[in-house]
């Protein structure tokens, strides 16, 4: 069983333009969670996605991020007019059916660098 | 609000030697606790988890961690470090009734000396 993935692992963007990061959950996993790690922090919560709803999205910036996971295919985090202050690692997330309590399995991360 | 403090952002040991990383925490209700360690480039995984069981935890690795609820601490020890736990650690705790918002610590990065 192919843990979680998430790609691109590295993404160079520069002020302006739009970042997308993509999470495949692990198999049999129908629930989703987004972290952002800037440097020298630990991982903050940003969104809780069940497939084709956003459960908490208390997390998120409130400009320009927004996420998704449809029916079908991955998980998206999407920032459109990347500022400096987005470069972070983002972490995805997931967890099996029954959601609250479970553990959380995590991929490897993408780092995101605006320059 | 649910909050971690790891109280040392560094800790080198010799190789066959113990572990400790400290952690303290605060939450307004009965947390759950974490311990997660992530090596590089790679995802985090978890090494042991605390949910009002037994206050002495038992992971992966041969590592443990003891829930001490008069000190609010959850550190997480080993009593013989191998080359392979050099990593970053981040103590965890999750905020109660919602419970999937998990807020993590700064994190502690470990070395080992050969």
């Amino acid at each position: 069983n192919a843990g979680v993935m998430q790609n691109p692992r590295h993404l160079v963007r520069r002020r302006g333009q739009e970042a997308r990061l993509r999470c495949s959950p692990m198999k049999g996993h129908s629930h989703v969670y987004w972290y952002r790690q800037l440097p020298e922090e630990g991982l903050k919560f940003m969104v809780y996605l069940q497939k084709e709803n956003i459960i908490d999205e208390s997390g998120m910036p409130k400009e320009r991020f927004s996420a998704e996971f449809p029916k079908e295919g991955p998980s998206i985090l999407r920032i459109q007019q990347v500022v400096r202050g987005d470069s972070a690692a983002y972490f995805c997330a997931s967890s099996p059916l029954t959601g609250e309590g479970d553990e959380q399995f995590f991929g490897p991360g993408t780092r995101l660098t605006v320059l | 609000a649910q909050s971690v403090t790891q109280l040392d952002s560094h800790v080198s040991v010799s190789e066959g030697t113990p572990v400790l990383l400290r952690c303290n925490y605060s939450s307004s209700y009965s947390p759950s606790l974490f311990w997660y360690v992530q090596h590089p480039n790679k995802g985090l995984q978890l090494l042991l988890k605390y949910t009002s069981a037994a206050t002495l935890v038992k992971g992966i690795n041969g590592f443990e961690a003891e829930f001490k609820k008069s000190e609010t601490s959850f550190h997480l020890t080993k009593p013989s470090a191998h080359m392979s736990d050099a990593a970053e650690y981040f103590c965890v705790v999750s905020q109660g009734s919602n419970d999937y918002k998990l807020s993590f610590g700064a994190g502690t990065t470990v070395t080992v000396r050969a």
